[in-house]
């Protein structure tokens, strides 16, 4: 499978905490998006880096990349009650730039 | 931001009737609309690719005669789901995109349960 993966599956933390996902996936890539769902909810795009950028700020959310080793953080620094959602990063193959290929997701928990 | 929408937002059927999903892109064309299924906690898997006016890309293990999608226009993907089945029941989520280095706007999603 192509499928990449998140770690971890599941983060609960209180509010004001920063949280910090893992994305790690497997082929070359054009470039990777981290997208937020809230349960039952279709998805918003977060942010977009391309595979010749190492980091990426947007608000409270720093993106970086690390191609050499096919992984990429997510960190929502002052975390808020709102930002409960499950959490994808999703990959854009290189040589077959039609696909947008997701990760397994991380459950993020914010308790006020 | 880009709108997508998506309809219907849910819908139950009785195993052996088909089901018509349409997915809508509302103030751009989408070269490229994908169609993904999602079972509960888990992550979206891609069911196929399609691009305006050609035949779909089926992802491996995806029954191409059980999941029909037409990709008529510009702005309009439809995914029929035929003679549904219980285990038919998922979370189906299109989305769409304007070009490579574009983000993808994605459709609410259709929670599809088959009794």
């Amino acid at each position: 499978s192509q499928q990449g993966e998140e770690d971890p599956q599941a983060l609960s933390i209180q509010e004001g905490e920063n949280a910090t996902m893992n994305c790690s996936y497997k082929t070359s890539i054009n470039n990777l998006q981290w997208y937020r769902q809230n349960s039952g909810r279709g998805l918003v795009h977060l942010i977009l880096i391309r595979s010749n950028e190492r980091e990426k700020h947007s608000g409270r959310l720093r993106v970086t990349l690390d191609t050499s080793k096919k992984s990429s953080s997510l960190l929502i620094t002052a975390s808020r009650a709102a930002d409960t959602a499950s959490y994808f990063c999703a990959t854009v193959p290189l040589y077959n730039t039609d696909k947008l290929i997701f990760g397994t997701g991380t459950r993020l928990q914010v308790f006020p | 931001g880009a709108v997508v929408s998506q309809h219907p937002s849910w819908v139950i059927c009785k195993s052996g009737t088909s089901v018509k999903i349409e997915c809508r892109s509302l103030d751009f064309q989408a070269t490229t609309m994908f169609w993904y299924r999602q079972f509960p906690k888990q992550s979206l898997m891609l069911m196929a690719t399609s691009n305006e006016g050609s035949k779909a890309t089926y992802e491996q293990g995806v029954e191409k005669d059980k999941f029909l999608i037409n990709h008529a226009s510009l702005t309009l993907s439809t995914l029929t789901v035929t003679s549904a089945h219980p285990e038919d029941s998922s979370f189906y989520i299109c989305s769409a995109e304007g070009g490579l280095n574009t983000e993808a706007f994605f459709g609410q999603g259709t929670r599809l349960t088959v009794v």
